[in-house]
């Protein structure tokens, strides 16, 4: 079956650490799209890329990173820049062409300061 | 800027109707909503595009008033499975194409 597969579910970060969330789609869909989520508010946008080999800063791109060498992968890195990096992590993808299409999901990671 | 929702939370006995709204401050190019129960990744609804045109899937309805920069979703007949937090997600088009910004989510209850 497609889909979107977010690794792993749940991630410590030591102090000065820098992290890796893994995110991977065999939908074929070019955009691909990271979001944080803190605990009841909205999703808010960290990077997105369009195509491999170009990404852009979404709206909280501060302390992150990603790198988008492969069409099916998208990795974020938190960095210790990060300061608050407690937070539920979702990738999502989409397909390109019609303006309809929907912005589908991967079951997230929940990432917590040790 | 982000799209705000009201109600911020409804309770519903099985059965009864809700209606949640979104309002933007930019013009839409279209609006997505989505559903999200606890813990979980939300799952697409529907989306509205300028022009009138709707797209989506399960017994949910909306209305998407360009003038006005508005969207609603209707739900009636409310299930116990329509229990979650919703989202609308504004999309503003050109160069930001496919890029969304997410409301604060309505979190809606529906009781037996």
């Amino acid at each position: 079956d497609g889909g979107i597969t977010q690794s792993p579910k749940y991630l410590f970060r030591k102090e000065g650490q820098n992290v890796t969330l893994s995110c991977e789609q065999n939908l074929n869909h070019d955009a691909m799209y990271w979001y944080r989520q803190d605990p009841g508010q909205g999703l808010r946008l960290i990077y997105y890329s369009q195509i491999v080999n170009d990404f852009q800063k979404g709206d909280i791109a501060e302390g992150y990173s990603v790198s988008r060498e492969k069409k099916e992968s998208f990795p974020l890195t938190v960095t210790s820049a990060q300061k608050n990096p407690t937070a539920f992590y979702l990738c999502a993808s989409r397909g390109q062409g019609d303006v309809g299409q929907p912005q589908h999901f991967g079951d997230g990671t929940r990432l917590s300061i040790l | 800027q982000q799209p705000v929702q009201s109600p911020q939370a409804v309770i519903l006995r099985e059965g009864e109707d809700a209606v949640i709204n979104c309002s933007s401050s930019k013009a839409l190019y279209s609006v997505h909503w989505y559903r999200q129960k606890h813990g979980e990744a939300p799952v697409f609804l529907m989306i509205l595009l300028k022009g009138g045109e709707q797209k989506g899937h399960e017994k949910i309805s909306a209305s998407f008033n360009e003038k006005k920069q508005q969207s609603s979703l209707y739900l009636t007949a409310s299930q116990l499975s329509y229990s979650g937090t919703y989202f609308c997600a504004s999309a503003a088009g050109g160069t930001s194409y496919g890029k969304l910004t997410f409301g604060q989510g309505t979190i809606l209850t529906v009781h037996p």
